[in-house]
């Protein structure tokens, strides 16, 4: 198993570039997450979904969209990156309900400039 | 009150010695609770649940007070592979689809 997978690891945006981080899992989760993480901040939850075809807000959406159109797959995109996007963005996934299945995927080292 | 609040440190200890990290949470609903490690430049990964009754895994030992809202980690016996921040992470809100609440962190530095 690969467990949680992304890419890329590294990305450089300019202001107003789009882009979608990619996201996938084979370990049949249906709880999928994202989260970005600064420094002085800890973790942050941005989107996530409890199964394909259903996502929600996390704590910080705004700037962002996902989708979930299968039970692997979780893209989170970014509509016109901004400066304060400059992050480390973290996905993860986990078997509904049971927590000590949780995974952390390497993470995507987001600069915007 | 923060959501889940620990003291960032960083908390600089030689090898060999015992170290306490604590963490509090604001809802006395909560259920679930955790100890993540994350490594620098690295995923956190899941280093222990934290149980009411208490629970100890080799060097390491979590415990829950329910009453204060507080959940503690010791690391006895710290090795220099133990330098990592140790993240504090809550189910806050309860239930099966809840999201885990994550604390910014405590460094952890064990010198020779």
């Amino acid at each position: 198993n690969a467990g949680v997978t992304q890419t890329p690891k590294f990305q450089v945006l300019k202001t107003g570039q789009s882009m979608t981080l990619q996201c996938a899992q084979d370990m049949n989760h249906e709880y999928m997450s994202w989260y970005r993480q600064d420094p002085g901040m800890g973790l942050r939850l941005i989107h996530y979904s409890v199964g394909a075809g259903i996502t929600d807000q996390g704590e910080v959406p705004n700037g962002y969209n996902v989708s979930r159109s299968t039970t692997e797959d979780f893209p989170l995109r970014l509509l016109s990156a901004a400066p304060s996007q400059t992050s480390v963005y973290f996905c993860a996934s986990r078997e509904t309900g049971v927590w000590e299945t949780q995974y952390f995927g390497p993470g995507t080292r987001l600069l915007v400039l | 009150r923060k959501e889940v609040e620990q003291d960032p440190g960083p908390f600089n200890v030689p090898e060999g010695a015992t170290v306490a990290f604590n963490c509090t949470y604001s809802n006395s609903a909560s259920q679930s609770f955790f100890w993540y490690r994350q490594d620098c430049r690295k995923e956190p990964k899941l280093l222990m649940s934290v149980y009411s009754s208490g629970n100890e895994d080799g060097r390491f030992t979590a415990q829950l007070n329910r009453a204060s809202q507080y959940i503690s980690l010791l690391i006895r016996d710290s090795k220099l592979s133990d330098s990592a921040t140790y993240l504090c992470v809550v189910n806050l809100y309860g239930g099966s689809q809840g999201n885990l609440i994550f604390g910014k962190g405590t460094k952890l530095s064990v010198k020779p």
